[in-house]
């Protein structure tokens, strides 16, 4: 089946650092989205990208959806304590509602 | 705003039972999405509905069932429950264009004893 790489898998970082997370796919998908989820918690959506080589900003949030279509990255600028979680990718194919997840970047912040 | 309610929160049965989740979508979205989240593990899809029919279905166990009713809320239906079944259980929904937003629920957290 569609798997998506995402790396890393746990970043350790200073709070003011940017962050950098990317993910890749052997096929090719028509959305990428990225989504936050704290524990417990349902995934919240972040950004959501529809259009290869479409870069797109959210706050102190940057996502790009590669030209290939086969993969996407997400900054974090400035890095502050409540980005602390996990990120999660997720690629839609054509026609498909179903979302694809990578597994996920946890990201831990030290003050 | 509201979001997408899913109850319960927390679930606890024994191997073999029978458990029921229950799932409301953001108002006037039609279409409700059913995901299972291991320990440490990404969401996989389970099951889709549009409109009330089966739109896509994934790695769904022949044990479990869902269905959507006519007001467009959507029960997922898990029967002879075994360990292996403990996870969250995460219910979306969105309009049929999902472009206007896929937005989830806080989801159930099942635990099979």
């Amino acid at each position: 089946g569609q798997q998506l790489n995402q790396s890393p898998q746990s970043m350790f970082i200073q709070e003011g650092e940017d962050v950098s997370m990317n993910c890749t796919s052997s096929s090719i998908f028509n959305t990428w989205l990225w989504y936050k989820q704290d524990p417990g918690e349902g995934p919240v959506l972040l950004i959501a990208l529809y259009k290869a080589g479409e870069l797109t900003s959210n706050g102190r949030l940057t996502a790009q959806f590669g030209i290939t279509r086969k993969d996407s990255f997400l900054n974090i600028s400035a890095s502050i304590p409540s980005d602390v979680g996990i990120y999660f990718c997720a690629g839609q194919s054509q026609g498909a509602q179903k979302l694809v997840f990578g597994q996920g970047t946890r990201l831990t912040i030290n003050p | 705003a509201a979001g997408v309610i899913q109850s319960p929160r927390h679930l606890i049965k024994e191997k073999r039972e029978t458990a029921t989740l229950k799932c409301y979508p953001i108002p006037r979205h039609d279409t409700v999405y059913w995901y299972q989240q291991g320990p440490g593990q990404d969401p996989q899809f389970l099951i889709s509905f549009y409109e009330k029919m089966q739109s896509d279905k994934g790695s769904i166990p022949d044990r479990f069932s869902a269905q959507q009713f006519s007001d467009y809320h959507s029960e997922l239906n898990m029967s002879s429950l075994e360990l292996g079944d403990s996870a969250l259980y995460f219910c979306a929904s969105s309009l049929r264009d999902y472009r206007y937003g896929y937005t989830f629920g806080s989801g159930t957290r099942l635990t099979v004893v």
